[in-house]
Formats: C-alpha cells, sequence, structure tokens
C-alpha cells in the first residue's frame, strides 16, 4: 500500500513565523502536490513537482514555497505565516508511468495561523 | 475555464438504502476520473476511477457511471452503512492539465441509523 505521511497533524503558530509542513511518501513516486482544503472552496492546489529539485505553481502559490530535495520528500514552506493561511494542508503523490492520475493523499495538516 | 461540481452540498440517506452523488464536468478533454471519499479529520481515500472509453465501473458496493454527452459522474453506492458517511468527492484529469487533478467542492453523505 502506499503511504503518505505528514510531519504533524495539527499545528498552531504565530503570524509571521516560518512554517515548514512536511510530506514523506514511501513508494517512490515522482510526482508530488501539495493542496489547501478550506470549507466551500475543496481542494486548491499550491504547488506540485514532477520530479527532485523541480516545482511547479499551482493555483494558489502565493505566500508559499516549496523544496523537493529527495524524490520521497516534498517540502511546503510559509515564508511568513498569516492568519489566512490557516486551513488544512494536503499532500499527494502520483506514479507519472501511470500517467500520473491516481493521486494518493496523506492524513492532512491542520494549521493555525494567530 | 474548467470546473468540476457536484449537485447537492449535503445527502441523506436512511442506513440500507442506495445513495447517488451526482458530479457534473467541463472540460470535454477529461480522459480520468476518480471518486474519493473524505472522512472526518483524515485526508481523501480512494474509492473507485473509471477511464473515458467505460460509461460504468463496478466495485465493492460502489458503482461509477459516467455520461460523456452531458459531462455528468455519479457514484452510486448500495447499501448505505453508517461507515459510509463522509464527504465525496470528484476529480478529473485531463491530459492537458499536464499531470493535475481538478477537484469537485464535495458532497457531504449523511446515513441515518
Amino acid at each position: 500500500d502506499v503511504k503518505v505521511t505528514q510531519s504533524s497533524r495539527y499545528l498552531v503558530k504565530r503570524t509571521g513565523e516560518k512554517v515548514f509542513l512536511e510530506c514523506v511518501q514511501d513508494m517512490d513516486h515522482e510526482n508530488m502536490f501539495w493542496y489547501r482544503q478550506d470549507p466551500g472552496l475543496g481542494l486548491r492546489l499550491i504547488y506540485f513537482s514532477y520530479d527532485v529539485k523541480m516545482k511547479e505553481k499551482g493555483d494558489i502559490p502565493e505566500g508559499y514555497s516549496v523544496s523537493r530535495e529527495k524524490k520521497e520528500r516534498f517540502s511546503l514552506i510559509l515564508e511568513s505565516a498569516s492568519t489566512n493561511q490557516t486551513s488544512m494542508y494536503l499532500c499527494a503523490s502520483s506514479l507519472r508511468a501511470v500517467g500520473g492520475r491516481e493521486q494518493y493523499f496523506g492524513p492532512g495538516t491542520r494549521l493555525t495561523v494567530t | 475555464g474548467e470546473s468540476v461540481g457536484l449537485h447537492l452540498p449535503t445527502l441523506s440517506v436512511q442506513e440500507g438504502d442506495n445513495s447517488i452523488i451526482n458530479c457534473a464536468y467541463s472540460n470535454s478533454a477529461s480522459d480520468y476520473f476518480i471518486w474519493y471519499k473524505q472522512e472526518s479529520g483524515k485526508g481523501p481515500q480512494f474509492i473507485i476511477d473509471i477511464r473515458s472509453n467505460m460509461d460504468k465501473r463496478q466495485g465493492q458496493r460502489v458503482t461509477v457511471l459516467l455520461n460523456k454527452t452531458v459531462k455528468h459522474l455519479s457514484l452510486q453506492i448500495a447499501a448505505t452503512q453508517p461507515g459510509d458517511s463522509a464527504v465525496y468527492f470528484c476529480a478529473e484529469f485531463a491530459p492537458s492539465n499536464t499531470g493535475k487533478l481538478i477537484f469537485g467542492q464535495g458532497t457531504t453523505l449523511q446515513v441515518k441509523p
């Protein structure tokens, strides 16, 4: 079974702090994704990566950056957290060989910025 | 732009009844669709998928129907159980999306005992 893990289930940070969200997958997937999920807005793609050191902006990249130094790990960085970044953050991965269609999700990190 | 939407935000059914969750999509180039289930406090979990060259696919207690003519997707759950209570998302994939899935808003399924 594919396993996608996220470093924290719940996180509380203060406005202006630098926040790191870590995601690790154990199935050698090339593609990795970061989403945020908000009531009424569904899942919105922040950034994705097709390979190590590669990254592409999703639909809402402002205020975020990412890092992919190793194939299994994809980090989301909030350079200076703001209250409007309070949300559920979901990481996902998929296998390029099958077209990258089926994405497997981690359990999510609920981030609160106060 | 493309969008994927679900017709109803909340669906309430009696335990044992069949459930039907609907989804409309707008990109006729989409060639792959997935249904996800998300339980409270958890990440979305893959339920079933279907490719555009099919119009029906069955799994264990679930069936997905695809009507490309009207760009409509549905998820049918047979003999709905309390454990089926969750938010259900449809997602579409088009090759032109460069590997990105487009998700619908989600429908909350409530199962009454």
